[in-house]
């Protein structure tokens, strides 16, 4: 069964890189048909889909967030990485990693527990 | 960049009732359209795929519906587990993702 774990700093100094690491197991990440993506949930609020990267390293990303996004994957690894330079206290959120599947019209069918992200000096 | 607009944003309900909830999007998105549920400091999960089909394990008294800008949620017959908060997604486009704003589900 496939399962996805982020794993990265709880706290990051404002103007810094937050940078997340998502690992897949039970699975392999260069099956045809899967996006790998990161998504975020600021406290009390609603799902922001932060961008989605394919194995081949196309990548796709949020406008409102492109300019300080980068997703990149390891395959050898299995695993997919987040970075979001120059943080604020508004890049405070839990960051989930997901796999979006084509046999499920690419809904989000799998997603790791999350990790909590804190921007403070 | 195609908007999703959630109606209510919370709902007070019984265990027992039958409850609808509604996504529109800003165009058309043919059955583009994910539901989730997401208890609280849990990850969400997919509930509904493709509009209308139930993902595997999903208890069958969710139901999904609609095509184009319109969908609709609905569960049969709440019981305790569901309450919780349901998002719909738009994934018509894989250049960008988008989310409605939520639902809040409560017990009454």
């Amino acid at each position: 069964q496939l399962q996805l774990q982020e794993s990265g700093p709880g706290l990051v100094k404002p103007s810094e890189t937050l940078s997340l690491t998502c690992t897949v197991s039970g699975g392999s990440i260069s099956t045809r048909g899967y996006f790998w993506g990161w998504i975020r949930q600021s406290p009390g609020k609603g799902l922001e889909w932060i961008g989605n990267i394919y194995h081949s390293g196309s990548t796709y990303y949020n406008p409102s967030l492109k300019s300080r996004v980068t997703i990149s994957v390891d395959t050898s690894k299995k695993q997919f990485f987040l970075k979001v330079s120059s943080v604020n206290a508004a890049d405070t959120a839990v960051y989930y990693c997901a796999r979006s599947s084509s046999d499920h019209f690419y809904g989000m069918d799998v997603w790791g527990q999350g990790t909590t992200v804190t921007v403070s000096s | 960049d195609i908007q999703m607009t959630q109606s209510p944003s919370s709902l007070s309900a019984s265990v027992g009732d039958r409850v609808i909830i509604t996504c529109r999007a800003s165009q058309s998105i043919g059955s583009s359209l994910n539901w989730y549920q997401q208890r609280p400091g849990k990850a969400p999960k997919l509930l509904i795929y493709a509009a209308s089909t139930l993902q595997s394990g999903v208890p069958s008294r969710f139901s999904g519906s609609g095509s184009g800008t319109d969908f609709t949620l609905t569960i049969g017959s709440l019981q305790p587990e569901d309450f919780a908060t349901y998002y719909c997604q738009q994934s018509f486009s894989t250049l960008m993702y988008t989310f409605g704003q939520g639902t809040k589900l409560e017990i009454k």
